[in-house]
């Protein structure tokens, strides 16, 4: 089975520092990853995915994220933070590269981000 | 082109009634995913349905069933609702099985008391 871990349930940084998210991911087939984004009382919004075209994925809102599948990890990284990346962060894997494909994701547990002034 | 809707968007449910939530994917996708998000348990996947069928269904009880209709809106529904069925239900739509992306609606926040 197919599997994603976030360290850290909340992390928080100061505006315009870094913001570093990890994720690591368990997965017998080469995965499809991704990052999503979920405001307070809103749905999820991809943020990035990882398809297996480049090892650093660039997304929306200046976040990127990076493929080292020596570490098995797709951490989310953004130079300066924002006061409006303030979220729910959630990486995620898909059954898709697995043998009948389909689109089930499985989550991680989610990082709360808190930027601070 | 509109996202993902869902409705309704908030429910407040007795326990042991049923439920019924609706969603519309994005016109011209064809598959519509199901999940659970809860405090304790986080993001879980119920279903997907894809041309009516369903083809992959998550570790949940009977109560949690599903359709699709043939303009590929969706429909899930939980009969004998208990406490711990409070949740926010999400649905998400992609164009067919593959295509990796889902996009996610606003959801529907159920609470049962």
């Amino acid at each position: 089975a197919q599997s994603v871990t976030q360290l850290g349930s909340h992390v928080s940084v100061s505006e315009g520092a870094l913001v570093l998210l990890r994720c690591n991911y368990s997965s017998s087939v080469p995965p499809y990853l991704f990052w999503y984004v979920q405001y307070p009382n809103q749905g999820l919004q991809l943020l990035l995915k990882y398809t297996s075209a480049a090892t650093l994925v660039k997304g929306i809102n200046g976040f990127e994220a990076e493929f080292k599948k020596s570490e098995t990890s797709f951490h989310l990284t953004k130079p300066s933070a924002h006061m409006s990346d303030a979220a729910e962060y959630f990486c995620a894997v898909s059954d898709f590269g697995l043998t009948g494909g389909g689109n089930k994701l499985t989550f991680g547990t989610g990082t709360q981000l808190k930027v601070e002034l | 082109k509109a996202g993902v809707t869902q409705t309704p968007r908030y429910l407040i449910k007795t326990r042991g009634q049923q439920v019924t939530l609706s969603c519309s994917p994005i016109s011209g996708h064809r598959s519509v995913s199901w999940y659970q998000q809860t405090p304790g348990q986080g993001l879980q996947f119920l279903f997907e349905y894809f041309s009516e069928t369903q083809r992959n269904k998550g570790n949940f009880p009977g109560r949690f069933s599903g359709r699709q209709f043939s303009n590929s809106r969706s429909e899930m529904n939980v009969s004998t609702l208990e406490l711990g069925d409070s949740a926010l239900y999400l649905c998400a739509s992609s164009p067919d099985r593959a295509s990796y992306e889902q996009y996610f609606g606003p959801g529907t926040r159920l609470t049962v008391t």
